[in-house]
């Protein structure tokens, strides 16, 4: 099993709708959690971190986890065709650990 | 800040052929990692290192990988020899370690696209 896993997608949206992006993890002493976006022949570049269960808002992308479901989620409201790129999460097992796992990312196009 | 570079962006070499990817991290950072990300398997840590010190290497596929950190601002990964299931980009990225997060705000580089024919 792998430790991260995300739907591969392509997930599509239109213009100004709400993009929701979706990752569980196998590792229950799991602490620490990111949302990295990477662009088309980019680098991954950090857009959201969550550490407790609940919601975290910034911006039009909101972060929610759940622990005992091993979920975590990614929201993007007013999606724009900016938005576009693959969207990857990230889980490090300890509060402090320095290894992050990577899901393979959902790649999203938001259509004008 | 130039931000995490990298060289060669782009390598095409033949199987058997030694190949050396290089990286300069940010100034400040104290934690170095080289990812290789493919379609099949996405990105996948090969080895990390902490005040120029190798800390974990078990993502490291085999012995033709070896990596190294001779200071604070170059790091090498090398492929000695090289074969056609070595083709990524390998992307090398730094950080520095802030409250929770730990050091896992990462700043990547650009990436280098490795072809091995």
């Amino acid at each position: 099993q792998k430790e991260v896993e995300q739907n591969s997608g392509p997930l599509s949206v239109p213009e100004g709708a709400i993009a929701s992006l979706n990752c569980t993890y196998s590792d229950r002493v799991s602490q620490s959690f990111f949302w990295y976006r990477q662009y088309s022949g980019k680098s991954p570049e950090l857009i959201m971190s969550i550490y407790s269960n609940g919601d975290k808002e910034d911006g039009r992308f909101t972060a929610q986890l759940n622990k005992a479901s091993q979920y975590v989620s990614l929201l993007i409201r007013d999606s724009q065709p900016s938005d576009s790129a693959t969207y990857l999460c990230a889980v490090a097992t300890r509060t402090g650990a320095n290894n992050l796992f990577f899901g393979t990312g959902t790649r999203l196009t938001v259509i004008p | 800040d130039a931000g995490v570079i990298q060289s060669p962006r782009h390598e095409v070499t033949e199987m058997g052929q030694e190949v050396t990817l290089r990286c300069k991290p940010i100034s400040g950072h104290d934690y170095l990692f080289w990812y290789r990300q493919t379609m099949m398997r996405g990105l996948e840590l090969l080895i990390y290192f902490n005040n120029n010190v190798p800390i974990d290497d078990s993502g490291m596929p085999e012995d033709r990988f070896s990596a190294k950190m001779p200071n604070a601002s170059f790091s090498t990964l090398k492929i000695q020899p090289s074969e056609p299931r070595d083709s990524a980009v390998y992307f090398c990225a730094s950080s520095r370690r802030q409250g929770r997060a730990g050091a896992n705000v990462l700043t990547f580089g650009a990436g280098s696209r490795l072809t091995v024919l």
